[in-house]
C-alpha cells in the first residue's frame, strides 16, 4: 500500500530560504529514499538514508530520519528557482523480505519564486 | 549510456483495445517496476518484479498484466484498456535496495 506521506501538499517560498518537506510512513523500512520531479518527466533520485542513519547530506540537501517516529524531513538550503519541482519520499521495505516493493507518496510540490 | 527505455511516449486508444507499454533497463538491474501517476494521487504502483520470472501485485494492479521473461525487460499489457487507466505511466528499475532509475514516462489516453 501507499506507504509514505508527504507534508505539505504545496510549499511556495522565496528564493534563497530554506524549504523543509517532512514524509511520514507507516511500516518498517530498510531505507527512504527521496526523489525529484519536474512537470511530467521521470523522477530523479536525490537521496538514500538507510534505516540505521539519522541524517545524511547531499550539497544543499539534508535529510533526516527518525525510525521511532516514522518520519522523515528534507531539507532544501538556499534554494533557486530551478529547484521548482515536486519531491516524493519512497519507502524501501524491498530486501528484507517486503511485499510492497518500494512505494511512493503523493508528493509536495514545491514552488521558488524569484 | 545507463537508461530506462519506454514506449510508447504517447498513445491515444480506444476502449478494448489490447496495448502493451514496452519497457528496457541496459543496467542489469533485478528490480523493475510500473507506476500510474494521477493529479492528486502521486504514483501508485501497478506490479513490480523483484527478478526473471518473479511479479508481485502492487497496490493498482487491476486491468493489467506484466511478465518478466527476461532481466532487461518488463512489459505492461493492458488487456482491454478502459477509460479510467487513461495515465501517465512510468517504468523504472533498481538494484535490490538501491536508488530507482525511471523512463521518461508513457503518457496512455484511452476513450
Amino acid at each position: 500500500s501507499q506507504q509514505g506521506e508527504e507534508d505539505p501538499q504545496a510549499l511556495s517560498i522565496q528564493e534563497g530560504e530554506n524549504a523543509t518537506m517532512n514524509c511520514s510512513y507507516k511500516t518498517s523500512i530498510n531505507n527512504l529514499q527521496w526523489y525529484r520531479q519536474n512537470s511530467g518527466r521521470g523522477l530523479v533520485h536525490l537521496i538514500l538514508i538507510r534505516s540505521n542513519e539519522r541524517e545524511k547530506h547531499s550539497g544543499r540537501l539534508r535529510v533526516t530520519l527518525d525510525t521511532s517516529k516514522k518520519s522523515s524531513s528534507l531539507l532544501i538550503t538556499a534554494s533557486r528557482a530551478a529547484d521548482t519541482a515536486s519531491y516524493f519520499c519512497a519507502t524501501d521495505a524491498r530486501s528484507g523480505g517486503g511485499a510492497d516493493g518500494l512505494t511512493f507518496g503523493k508528493g509536495t510540490h514545491l514552488i521558488i519564486q524569484p | 549510456e545507463a537508461q530506462v527505455t519506454q514506449n510508447p511516449r504517447y498513445l491515444i486508444t480506444v476502449t478494448g483495445k489490447k496495448l502493451t507499454v514496452t519497457c528496457s533497463q541496459n543496467m542489469n538491474h533485478e528490480y523493475m517496476s510500473w507506476y500510474r501517476q494521477d493529479p492528486g494521487l502521486g504514483l501508485r504502483q501497478i506490479y513490480y518484479s523483484m527478478n526473471v520470472e518473479v511479479t508481485d501485485k502492487g497496490d493498482v494492479p487491476e486491468g493489467y498484466k506484466v511478465s518478466r521473461k527476461e532481466k532487461r525487460n518488463f512489459p505492461l499489457i493492458l488487456e482491454s484498456p478502459s477509460p479510467n487507466q487513461t495515465s501517465l505511466y512510468f517504468c523504472a528499475s533498481s538494484f535490490l535496495a538501491g536508488e530507482l532509475f525511471f523512463g521518461e514516462g508513457s503518457r496512455l489516453t484511452v476513450l
